[in-house]
């Protein structure tokens, strides 16, 4: 039961390079969502996905592109890293349509910008 | 904007003994959801308990319980008969019931300590 996927695991990028963090669910969940999490703080909301063909911006969306590719993947993409967005990626997907339904999260993506 | 606090950065507690870890939150908002997420050395993100707004009676699930204080806006958490595999960053989360979106406002997180 592999729930929510995320890779890669660990990534080590320059300054001014680019990359797209994938993320995969098998639980047929309509909703997905990016998070990041910095040292000794909680989750904050990047991207997230209502539904299948729908996006829309979080707490802290600047610097990140998201595409909702299908049901299943919702890639978050980074088009010239920068050192501040050092941080791991947590992707989470969600079944509930306004209900009691938790979020899963994937494993997190540790992500260095030197 | 809803905001989830938690005062207690750091907790500690010995084994077998009795623990509650505070969050209080600001809504609005009448219908939510609120949440505890236990995050392990691991990085995962594993849910421990949930409660509904509108349910009075508070949430247990085994050694977990909550104290929902509606009013006050208050959800701590109490981990009874502490096990050294208890030891993790807490995190207290809000959702609201009328957002299409679910998403979730996550607290600053408690680090848990658990004493042999």
């Amino acid at each position: 039961n592999a729930g929510v996927t995320q890779t890669p695991k660990f990534q080590v990028l320059k300054t001014g390079q680019s990359m797209t963090l994938q993320c995969a669910q098998d639980m047929n969940h309509n909703s997905m969502y990016w998070y990041r999490q910095d040292p000794g703080m909680g989750l904050r909301l990047i991207y997230y996905s209502a539904s299948e063909g729908t996006t829309d911006k979080g707490e802290v969306p600047n610097g990140y592109n998201v595409s909702r590719l299908n049901k299943r993947e919702f890639s978050l993409r980074l088009e010239s890293a920068a050192p501040s967005q050092t941080s791991v990626y947590f992707c989470a997907s969600s079944g509930g349509d306004r209900g009691y339904q938790p979020q899963h999260f994937g494993d997190g993506t540790r992500l260095s910008i030197l | 904007a809803q905001t989830v606090t938690q005062s207690q950065p750091e907790m500690s507690v010995q084994e077998a003994e009795t623990v509650t870890l505070s969050c209080t939150y600001d809504t609005s908002e009448s219908d939510y959801y609120l949440f505890w997420y236990k995050q392990p050395p691991s990085r995962q993100m594993i849910l421990v308990i949930r409660q509904e707004a509108y349910k009075q009676q508070n949430a247990t699930e085994n050694r977990f319980s909550v104290n929902f204080q509606k009013a006050a806006k208050s959800f701590s958490l109490k981990i009874s008969d502490s096990q050294l595999g208890d030891a993790a960053m807490y995190f207290c989360a809000y959702r609201s019931a009328y957002n299409a979106g679910n998403m979730l406002t996550f607290g600053g997180g408690t680090r848990l300590m658990v004493k042999p």
